[in-house]
């Protein structure tokens, strides 16, 4: 069974631009989440997307935004790239609320 | 905001056992314990959870306090492959979309 699938595994931004991360969870799931992991530091929560709908979002500016499409995959947009957005962003998926999260293998932002 | 309390960093000689402590003593009645591992950077990789009652599977053992104010992780026969970043949350019945993941504990095995 193919697990959590994250693209690109590395993405190289110049200030200022946009950057469009994508997520494709385990078959079944519906659940997607996005967390943020500076270097160095723990893992943030940026938002939830369930059944097409965003359901939460961390303390994160708007420039953070995302979808999620009919078939639960999902993209991450950030926009305007500061150089403190550089990080880890994983994606996660489960297949409802009370079950464990399995995580994909990220995508390594760094904003030049 | 972290819910949980871990020491930042342990070693355990290969072959042993591995107690990776937790505490979480503001855990409310619904919220479950769960452990996750992150390596070199790449995504955690989900461990065990628990309520209430200790658990066991293939990778670990779970023991949570009668309080359910602190847990400890085991690894029983830690392996090299076992160096890692160890996570400690706590989440209620609801998901994961007010869990922040601290910071953790770097476990380091030593041969």
């Amino acid at each position: 069974e193919a697990g959590v699938t994250q693209s690109p595994t590395h993405l190289i931004k110049t200030r200022g631009q946009q950057a469009t991360l994508r997520c494709s969870p385990i078959s079944g799931h519906t659940s997607v989440y996005w967390y943020q992991q500076a270097l160095g530091l723990g893992l943030q929560f940026l938002l939830w997307y369930d059944e097409g709908e965003e359901r939460n979002r961390g303390n994160f500016p708007p420039r953070f935004s995302g979808r999620q499409f009919p078939n639960y995959s999902s993209e991450l947009n950030v926009n305007a790239l500061e150089l403190e957005d550089s990080a880890l962003y994983l994606c996660a998926s489960s297949s409802y609320m009370n079950t464990e999260a399995f995580f994909g293998q990220g995508t390594r932002l760094t904003v030049v | 905001d972290a819910k949980t309390t871990q020491p930042p960093s342990m070693d355990c000689a290969e072959g042993r056992a591995a107690n990776l402590p937790c505490n979480h003593s503001t855990i409310s009645g619904n919220e479950y314990v769960y452990w996750y591992r992150q390596i070199h950077s790449q995504g955690p990789q989900y461990i065990i959870h628990g309520l209430k009652n200790n658990e066991t599977n293939e990778m670990a053992s779970l023991i949570i306090t009668e309080d359910r104010k602190s847990s400890t992780l085991i690894l029983p026969h830690a392996t090299l492959r076992d160096t890692a970043v160890y996570y400690c949350i706590v989440r209620y019945s609801g998901g994961y979309q007010k869990v922040t993941f601290g910071i953790g504990t770097k476990l380091q095995v030593i041969p």
